[in-house]
This record gives structure tokens, C-alpha cells and sequence, in this order.
């Protein structure tokens, strides 16, 4: 049974750029959550998807958008990077019951340089 | 807003010793509380979970914390740590605030075990 799945590893882009991160769930998870973790620090909340729709946001600016496609993958998207957006980038996988999210499964992360 | 403190950014300990990592949280209504360790080169894997029942809950690999709902902490603890103990290790929170979807983390402690 795969777990969660995040592509690239890694990326490196310049500022200005724009960039896509991709995530594929667990097996049978529907619901795909993003979180940032900058150096030394822990992961911080991004968004969350259920039913191809962000359920939930965390405090970033709009230049961060994602989506979820009917097979419960997801992107995260990052426009007009910022020296600051370098960091890894986690995707958490789990289900809903009765609106709340079970545990957590976190993929590997793709690490963005921001040159 | 929900926030999560971890006391010590870097501990060291020998093998055999016993650990403590010390976790607070800020927030006053229900919680779910989670302690989460990510080995080098590692994905973050779940160590132990408190949702409600007895305050001092058992994990893997010998870990347990306990949930002192007064003083807002949920402390680590292992008796006799191990060298594959190394690891950083991360306090989060999951708090009804407009959603009860998302964990908020601590900055994590690096655990350093010597032989």
C-alpha cells in the first residue's frame, strides 16, 4: 500500500517564477491538507482539500492556491515566489468523519530553493 | 489563536538516559494533541495521539506523554532513550477554530542521542 506521494523532491526556481507541487493520497484518503515548514521551524498550515474544494485556509497570501482533482490528488501552486517561500512543503492525507479530519499520513515533502 | 511551545530546540542526551520534551498549548476549548517525530531522511510519522479518556497515553516505541489539562501541557516522555532515538520531534494541536481540521505545530526539538 502506497503512502502519501509528493512531486518533485526537489525544485529550484528564481524569484518571480511561479511553481506546482503535486501530491497523491493514501489509499482510500480523501481529503489532502498542505503545510509550509520553513528551516528550524515546525509545519505551518496551509490549506485543505475535501471534495475538490478548499475547506480551510491558513494565513498565506492568495499567491498560494491548490486543487484537487477527482482521483483526491492535488497541486499546490505558488505564483510570484519570494526569496521567503523557500522551505519544504508537506502533504497530509486522511479522512473525514462527520466533518473532522483522522490522523494525518505526511508524505515525504518537496524542498523549493527560491534563488 | 491556537499556538504550540516546545521548550527545548536542542537536546542532547547518552543512551539510557530518560527524556522529557516539554509542550504547551494556547487554547480553551476541547483539543487533540499529538506528538509527531520525523527520523533523518524520514517522512513524519505519528508517535502518540490524545483525543480524551485517561491524560497519560502510550505511543510506539516506548514513548508516552501525559495531558495535564490545568497547566495547558502535554509533555514526551521516555524512560530509557536509545541512539535511533535521534530524531527532531514535534508537539501540534488540533483546536476548533473555524474548523477543527488542522494541526498547528510546535517548532520541534532536535533530539540528539550519543552511544
Amino acid at each position: 500500500d502506497a503512502g502519501v506521494t509528493q512531486s518533485p523532491t526537489h525544485l529550484i526556481k528564481t524569484r518571480g517564477q511561479q511553481v506546482t507541487l503535486r501530491c497523491s493520497p493514501k489509499s482510500g484518503h480523501d481529503t489532502v491538507s498542505w503545510y509550509q515548514q520553513a528551516l528550524g521551524q515546525g509545519p505551518q498550515f496551509i490549506f485543505q482539500y475535501y471534495e475538490e474544494e478548499e475547506r480551510q485556509r491558513g494565513n498565506f497570501p492568495d499567491r498560494f492556491s491548490g486543487h484537487q482533482f477527482p482521483n483526491y490528488s492535488s497541486e499546490l501552486n505558488v505564483n510570484a515566489l519570494l526569496l521567503g517561500d523557500s522551505a519544504l512543503y508537506l502533504c497530509a492525507s486522511s479522512t473525514l468523519t462527520s466533518g473532522r479530519v483522522n490522523e494525518q499520513f505526511f508524505g515525504p515533502g518537496t524542498r523549493l530553493t527560491v534563488l | 489563536a491556537q499556538s504550540v511551545s516546545q521548550h527545548n530546540h536542542h537536546v542532547i542526551l547518552s543512551e539510557a538516559a530518560s527524556l522529557e520534551l516539554g509542550c504547551n498549548y494556547s487554547y480553551g476549548g476541547t483539543v487533540n494533541l499529538f506528538w509527531y517525530v520525523q527520523y533523518p531522511g524520514q517522512h513524519l510519522q505519528l508517535l502518540l495521539k490524545y483525543f480524551s479518556g485517561d491524560p497519560l497515553v502510550k505511543g510506539i516505541k516506548g514513548f508516552e506523554a501525559e495531558f495535564i489539562k490545568s497547566k495547558f501541557s502535554f509533555n514526551l516522555r521516555k524512560p530509557s532513550v536509545q541512539w535511533s532515538d535521534t530524531a527532531e520531534y514535534f508537539c501540534a494541536v488540533r483546536g476548533y477554530s473555524g474548523g477543527y481540521n488542522k494541526l498547528i505545530f510546535g517548532a520541534g526539538t532536535r533530539l540528539a542521542v550519543h552511544p
